[in-house]
């Protein structure tokens, strides 16, 4: 079973404070995301990386910044966090080759973080 | 890019009834359809999927179907059970290289009343 991970399930941050959430994966996928979670806006992308070193922006970037130096980790950075990225923010990985047409993406549990 | 719609965003139905939820897409050239299902305190799973060359998927209770014309595809839960109730979302690829990218809906809330 494909197992993704997140440092933490739940965080309290201040605002301006530098906020590093992880996310580790053990199936060996090239793609990796991160989404945030709002009610009413659903599934909105932030980035995405699909290789080692490699990044691109997704819908909503701003205010976020990434680093991917292994495979198997994914780091989101919020360089100096406000109370508008108070969300959930949800972890997900993709192999590159998609088997039968299926281009699943496997999530990680989630960390619900809040910036006062 | 690629717009998805969903509805209803909030549904509730009898245990044992039947639920439908919709979504639409903007990019005829989207050729994968998956659904995810969220429940309390976990992440989205994927339940069904189906490609832009089948008009209909069944797995047991659940069924999909896409209509390519109106670029709508749709989520069929039968006999429905309180573990179904979940957050739903659906979403769209769209084809090409480099193209890694899902675009999800809004999400619907499901609740089955026992």
């Amino acid at each position: 079973d494909v197992k993704v991970t997140q440092s933490s399930r739940y965080l309290v941050k201040r605002t301006g404070e530098k906020v590093f959430l992880e996310c580790v994966q053990d199936m060996d996928h090239e793609n990796m995301f991160w989404y945030r979670q709002d009610p009413g806006l659903g599934l909105r992308l932030i980035y995405f990386s699909y290789d080692v070193k490699m990044k691109e922006k997704g819908d909503i970037p701003e205010g976020y910044s990434v680093s991917r130096e292994k495979k198997e980790r994914f780091s989101l950075i919020l360089e100096s966090a406000s109370t508008n990225q108070t969300s959930m923010y949800l972890c997900a990985t993709r192999p590159r080759l998609a088997g039968g047409g299926r281009y699943e993406q496997y999530f990680g549990p989630g960390t619900r973080l809040t910036v006062t | 890019g690629e717009n998805v719609e969903q509805h209803p965003s909030t549904l509730s139905v009898q245990e044992g009834d039947s639920a439908v939820i919709k979504c639409t897409y903007s990019d005829s050239a989207s050729n994968y359809f998956p659904w995810y299902k969220q429940e309390l305190g976990k992440g989205p799973q994927l339940i069904i999927d189906i490609r832009s060359n089948v008009g209909e998927k069944k797995d047991q209770r659940i069924a999909v179907t896409l209509n390519k014309t109106a670029k709508h595809f749709s989520l069929h839960i039968t006999e429905t059970q309180p573990e179904d109730s979940a957050v739903y979302f659906c979403a769209a690829r769209i084809p090409g290289a480099g193209s890694y990218q899902l675009t999800f809906g809004k999400g619907t809330k499901l609740s089955v009343i026992p």
